[in-house]
This record gives structure tokens, C-alpha cells and sequence, in this order.
């Protein structure tokens, strides 16, 4: 079935520094990528919607300029958090959709952030 | 008022009850309908996808949607302690479009 690998599972950061996380496609093309955030004990909240070779679409109250969300391939989407702050700790899940997959969407694992 | 409701629980039942999961939605364009399952720091893994009203098993689980009260529901029959994880119902209104999740149910299956 489809795959989505999401890298790296978990990451410290110092505060001020930047971090990227990768979601690869590793069997399929995903035409569309979704990119989440969820607290402890909450659900996923949409950050962003990113087609591939056009810029995210951003979900209100969320900083275009802090989540940086790059899809230059069909099968590989980015997600730099720069400049990260205590308050961006979070886990992070992607998700694409292909359209040869009737169900639409696949997860990725996650990406477990702390930033210190 | 959340587009979609969900009653985050925790439900803790023992080994071998069902288990009825529910959400309720207010935006009537929502057509396509998900359940998922979480594990704790773990991606979603989907379990159920139904488009139509009326119901979908699939095994031990079964989904039922009702359009018409925009109420949809997860059964697990025999549950099993590997069942315990958190359970996600979401939506969308195009298919491929961007899901609305409830705020998920903490299910608790114990020997």
C-alpha cells in the first residue's frame, strides 16, 4: 500500500535555530500534501495545503514565514520551521493524497519537536 | 460551535466489549467520512472510509453514517487490549480536500 516516509521521528532543537522535516512518498506521487500539528491529548490541526510546484495555502493564524512548506517534487514535501521557539514544540504529521488511491490519504509518522 | 464534535472520553471498557465511537458535524458538505486510529506519538492509520449513508463493516469494525443527522459512528466488536489508541473520526467535503478531525476519543481496552 501507499507510503509516506516522515523524517526525522524526533528532534531537539536550540531555540533560534531552524529545523526541517521530510515527507517522502515512497510508492506513489502525491499530488497534494498536508502538513499538521498537534498538541498532547489534542487532535490534528491543518497547518498548511501544498500542491506540488505551487506555493502552500496557510490556515488562518498560521505564520507563512515561521512554517516554511516546500513540495518541489511529486514525491518529496518539506516543512522548515525557522526560528523556533519553546512554543513551536509540537508533533508534526504530514499527509498526502494521490488521486490513485480512491481512500485519498496517507500518513506520515510524525515528527516529534522540542525546542529548548 | 466545531464543525465536527467528538467526545474525547477516556472510555475504558474491558477485553471483548464493543465499543461505540461518535461524531457529529454541522457542515452539511461534508460527504466523504474516515475513522482513524492513533497510537500514542505514532501518524494516523486509517481503519474506515464510507461515503454514503448507511453502514460499512470490515472486519470487527463497523462504520455507520447518517446523512440525514450528520451523525457518524465507529463500532468495535470484540475488542481486544491492541485496539487502545486514540480514535479519530474525520471528513472532507471534495474527496482529496482537506480533512476536519474531531478531537478524538482515548479508548482504553483492559485485560
Amino acid at each position: 500500500g501507499a507510503v509516506v516516509s516522515q523524517h526525522p521521528s524526533w528532534v531537539i532543537c536550540k531555540s533560534g535555530t531552524s529545523v526541517k522535516i521530510e515527507c517522502r512518498s515512497l510508492d506513489f506521487q502525491a499530488t497534494t500534501m498536508f502538513w499538521y500539528r498537534q498538541f498532547p491529548k489534542q487532535s490534528l490541526m491543518l497547518m498548511a495545503t501544498s500542491n506540488e510546484g505551487s506555493k502552500a495555502t496557510y490556515e488562518q493564524g498560521v505564520e507563512k514565514d515561521k512554517f516554511l512548506i516546500n513540495h518541489a517534487s511529486l514525491t518529496l514535501s518539506t516543512l522548515t520551521v525557522t526560528s523556533a521557539h519553546p512554543e513551536d514544540s509540537s508533533f508534526y504529521i504530514c499527509s498526502a493524497v494521490t488521486v490513485e488511491n480512491i481512500y485519498g490519504y496517507t500518513f506520515g509518522s510524525g515528527t516529534r519537536l522540542t525546542v529548548v | 460551535q466545531k464543525e465536527v464534535e467528538q467526545d474525547p472520553g477516556p472510555l475504558s471498557v474491558p477485553e471483548g466489549a464493543i465499543v461505540s465511537l461518535n461524531c457529529t458535524y454541522s457542515n452539511s458538505a461534508f460527504q466523504y467520512f474516515m475513522w482513524y486510529r492513533q497510537y500514542s506519538r505514532k501518524g494516523p492509520e486509517l481503519l474506515m472510509y464510507t461515503y454514503s449513508s448507511g453502514n460499512k463493516e470490515d472486519g470487527r469494525f463497523t462504520a455507520q453514517v447518517d446523512k440525514s443527522s450528520k451523525y457518524i459512528s465507529l463500532f468495535i466488536r470484540d475488542s481486544q487490549p491492541s485496539d487502545s489508541a486514540t480514535y479519530l473520526c474525520a471528513m472532507s467535503a471534495p474527496r482529496g480536500g482537506k480533512l476536519t478531525f474531531g478531537q478524538g476519543t482515548i479508548l482504553t481496552v483492559h485485560p
